[in-house]
This record gives structure tokens, sequence and C-alpha cells, in this order.
């Protein structure tokens, strides 16, 4: 069965720090995808990124990276010079590509708040 | 372009009603699914809808049940609501069934 870990349930920072949040999953598929999604307090989960099993490639977006490490079944997410706008309940996901049902499997997710 | 729209926001009913709710996908999104979040939680998967079929069914009893429409909106119906049935109900689409879903605002569900 698809597992995924978030061990911090909430982290605080002051403006302009770097945060990284944690991802660990487990599976038993070879092939997969990881994402992740931001909440913020109106309720609307946006997503971030997908990540296919294969490309271990760490990718850069503006102020965002992911970091990730299939040895280690970890896909971690950073934010450089956090602002408060980052403040939200991040949600990293693990989905099997192959079957009838492309269903996602959340984590209990990060309570990121940036403080000015 | 409009995102997923669900309807409505918010809705309060008693133990043991019906309760529905709707679900538009993005335009040109064949896919529809449903997710339930508890207070604190992630979402868990309910419903995946793909060209009107179900395609996968989470862990959830048979009083819920879910369809798809032609034009691809879908509903998810609830029976014999329980307190526990208390949650944000989010309907995610995508263009097919293994692309990045994207989700709508939800609708939260408190049971009295």
């Amino acid at each position: 069965a698809q597992k995924v870990t978030q061990a911090q349930t909430e982290i605080s920072v002051v403006e302009k720090e770097d945060v990284t949040l944690d991802c660990v999953y487990e599976t038993r598929d070879t092939t997969y995808y990881l994402f992740w999604y931001k909440q913020p307090p109106s309720g609307e989960l946006v997503f971030l990124i997908r990540r296919n099993s294969f490309d271990e490639q760490n990718e850069i977006s503006g102020r965002y990276s992911w970091n990730f490490q299939k040895s280690t079944s970890s896909f971690n997410f950073t934010i450089t010079a956090s602002q408060v706008v980052d403040s939200a309940v991040y949600f990293c996901a693990l989905s099997e590509p192959s079957g009838s049902a492309r269903q996602l499997t959340f984590g209990s997710g990060t309570q990121l708040t940036v403080l000015p | 372009d409009a995102g997923v729209t669900q309807g409505p926001t918010h809705l309060i009913k008693a133990r043991g009603q019906h309760v529905t709710l709707r679900c538009s996908p993005i335009s040109g999104h064949k896919s529809v699914s449903w997710y339930q979040q508890v207070l604190g939680q992630g979402p868990q998967f309910i419903f995946q809808y793909y060209e009107k079929e179900e395609r996968g069914r989470g862990n959830f009893p048979d009083r819920f049940s879910a369809r798809q429409f032609p034009n691809y909106s879908s509903e998810l119906n609830v029976n014999a609501l329980l307190l526990g049935d208390s949650a944000l109900y989010l309907c995610a689409s995508s263009e097919y069934s293994n692309q990045p879903q994207h989700f709508g605002d939800g609708t939260r569900l408190s049971i009295l």
C-alpha cells in the first residue's frame, strides 16, 4: 500500500528565512508520480509540481525547489527567502500511474507560518 | 479560463439525511475525482470517474456514491449522514486520468 509521511506538523519561520518541508513515501511500484500541493486558508488545493519516479533531477522554480532522492524515498520542498504569502498547509502526495484509477495518496500536511 | 467549480460552498445537514454535492471540471477535462478532507488531515480519495465510468473507489462505505454526466460534470451523493461525514469535500479534474489534478475550493459539509 502507498503511504506518505510528512513528519513536520507545523513549522514557523521569520520572513526571508529558508525553510524545507520533508516528505517520505512508501510504494511497491517502480513507476509512480510525486506531487506537492499548497492549501491556503481559502481551502483550494493549488498544484505546485509533479515528478516522475524516473526523473531524479532537482527542480527549481523561482523561490521554490524540490529535491527528489529515490534512494531514501524522499521528495523534499524548499522555499527560499520565505514570504508571508507562503503561509499555508503544504501537502505531499503520491500517485500510481498504472491501474484503472490514478488516485492521490496525501500526507497529513505541514502547516507553514511565515511571520513578518 | 474557469477552474474547477463546486457547489454549494457550505452545507449544514442533520444526521440521517442525504446530501448531493456538485462539481464542474475545467473545460476539456474528462476525469473527475472526489476527496474527503477531515479537519487537520490530508484529503482521502473517494472516487475517480473518467469518460463517465467509475475508474476507482477508495475505502468508503456504500453510503457514498457518485456519477459523471455527459458534459463531464459530476455529483457526489452521501446517504444516511453520520457526524463523521463532516468534512471538506474536494473535487479535482484532469484532462486525462494520469495528468495532474486541479482542485476546486471544496464544499464544507457540517452534520449536526
